[in-house]
């Protein structure tokens, strides 16, 4: 099955600097890649996705970049604000499977 | 905003009793999941359901675990025979379009199972 790794397991930022966590996938017939942000004690949820047609996308402080040929993708986080402190997961779907595979998850914390 | 909603937020039981965790999707969702994550740990997918039947599931999702629509509006997982291993945050989710549609999970605010 697919197999996702994230890294790091923790990361912690001053408030304004960039935060970056990236996540590795085994399968290349993966095709949709979201990413979670899950406070503690709270339901996981989305902030932004990609798939596996696009390299890029951005929202507002928010960004994923994907490369399918080095079965990639990353969370790019700018101008970090203590409220960003939370867990991250990534994500993965493969071919035409309904699951997600989650990544083990990233503890950020962000001081001001 | 329409929330998938689940219930109880919190049960404790003994080893080999039944449990049975309940969701109610958004309502013009057609896909619904169990996920459940152990404490501080990743989160895992169980099973998926679409048209009154299971349309994948795990390998933790064994002859312990069943899921059943029993009307328009709920989703539940039933655990038999709880084993100790079973203590995690059960979430279900749901989403309007299929899997392959780019159909984005919602995810409820978790059931937390204590086995003890």
């Amino acid at each position: 099955g697919e197999n996702v790794e994230q890294h790091p397991s923790t990361l912690s930022v001053q408030e304004g600097d960039s935060a970056v966590i990236k996540c590795t996938y085994s399968d290349s017939a993966s095709n949709y890649f979201p990413w979670y942000k899950q406070e503690l004690g709270k339901r996981p949820q989305l902030i932004i996705d990609i798939r596996s047609n696009v390299g890029e996308k951005k929202d507002q402080r928010i960004a994923v970049t994907l490369n399918k040929t080095a079965k990639h993708f990353s969370l790019h986080i700018t101008e970090t604000q203590p409220e960003d402190s939370a867990v991250y997961f990534c994500a993965v779907r493969t071919g035409t499977a309904s699951k997600l595979t989650f990544g083990t998850g990233t503890r950020l914390q962000v001081t001001l | 905003e329409p929330e998938v909603t689940q219930t109880p937020s919190h049960q404790v039981t003994q080893m080999g009793q039944e449990v049975i965790l309940r969701c109610v999707p958004i309502s013009n969702h057609l896909y619904f999941y169990w996920y459940r994550q152990i404490l501080g740990q990743k989160v895992e997918f169980l099973v998926s359901f679409y048209n009154n039947e299971i349309s994948e599931k795990s390998e933790i999702f064994d002859d312990q675990f069943s899921v059943e629509r029993p009307d328009g509006s709920n989703f539940t997982l039933k655990i038999r025979s709880t084993k100790l291993e079973d203590s995690a945050m059960y979430f279900c989710a749901s989403s309007v379009l299929s899997p392959l549609g780019g159909g984005e999970l919602f995810f409820g605010e978790g059931s937390r199972l204590t086995v003890l």
